[in-house]
């Protein structure tokens, strides 16, 4: 089977820095992906680690080791407005993506 | 571009009926996911599409639920007959020829079933 885990929340102040972590078991990985969704809204697509290592986007890096089967988000410089769900999704043969249950980021001023 | 367009954007609809929830993907993209998420069961991804062909429909509950792609430009999920316990927000997403690296989604069909 598969399965994610990623803490269910994560409360940090404005202009700090946050990591969320994601483990994962799965068969047939290709991937690791993140999204954000704030309330009501869809999940849009946030970084995407196929190789071990650190990707870089704006405020937003994460991370992958694949032989831990392990990787976080690193969110920097914290905004109000990055208040969301952040789920990890690990990327399986054809594209198709298991999701984590979600952390819940609560950024408080 | 107009991104994923789902239609309707919220669904009523008592038990025993039919719920269709129809996605447009956006122009170009080869894959086509259908998701339905709720607070206890998280985001499950139900079917997807590669060239309008079903290629994993394993996610879908039972009988109940079918999908379909007719062409490149729309897809359909049907429920019949539809359960209460069918109530969550259903997701249409699309990527291109890279699979699942990147997938847009719809702004999702929020569906109650009384």
């Amino acid at each position: 089977g598969q399965s994610l885990e990623q803490p269910s929340e994560v409360t940090a102040v404005e202009g700090a820095i946050v990591q969320i972590n994601c483990t994962y078991q799965t068969s047939g990985f290709y991937g690791l992906s993140w999204y954000q969704q704030h309330d009501g809204g869809a999940p849009t697509f946030l970084s995407y680690n196929a190789l071990d290592g650190l990707e870089e986007t704006g405020r937003f890096s994460s991370f992958l080791s694949r032989s831990d089967s392990y990787g976080y988000l690193l969110l920097q410089e914290l905004q109000m407005k990055d208040s969301a769900s952040y789920f990890c999704a690990v990327r399986g043969q054809g594209g198709k993506l298991i999701f984590g249950q979600g952390t819940e980021l609560s950024v408080k001023p | 571009d107009a991104g994923v367009i789902q239609s309707p954007r919220h669904e009523v609809t008592e038990m025993g009926q039919e719920v269709t929830l129809r996605c447009k993907p956006i122009s170009g993209h080869d894959y086509l996911f259908w998701y339905r998420q709720t607070m206890m069961r998280g985001l499950e991804l139900l079917i997807y599409f590669n060239n309008n062909v079903p290629i994993d429909d394993s996610g879908m509950p039972e009988d109940r639920f079918s999908a379909k792609m007719p062409n490149a430009s729309f897809s359909t999920l049907k429920i019949q007959p539809s359960e209460p316990r069918d109530s969550a927000v259903y997701f249409c997403a699309s990527s291109g020829t890279s699979g699942g690296r990147e997938q847009f989604f719809g702004p999702g069909t929020r569906l109650t079933v009384l």
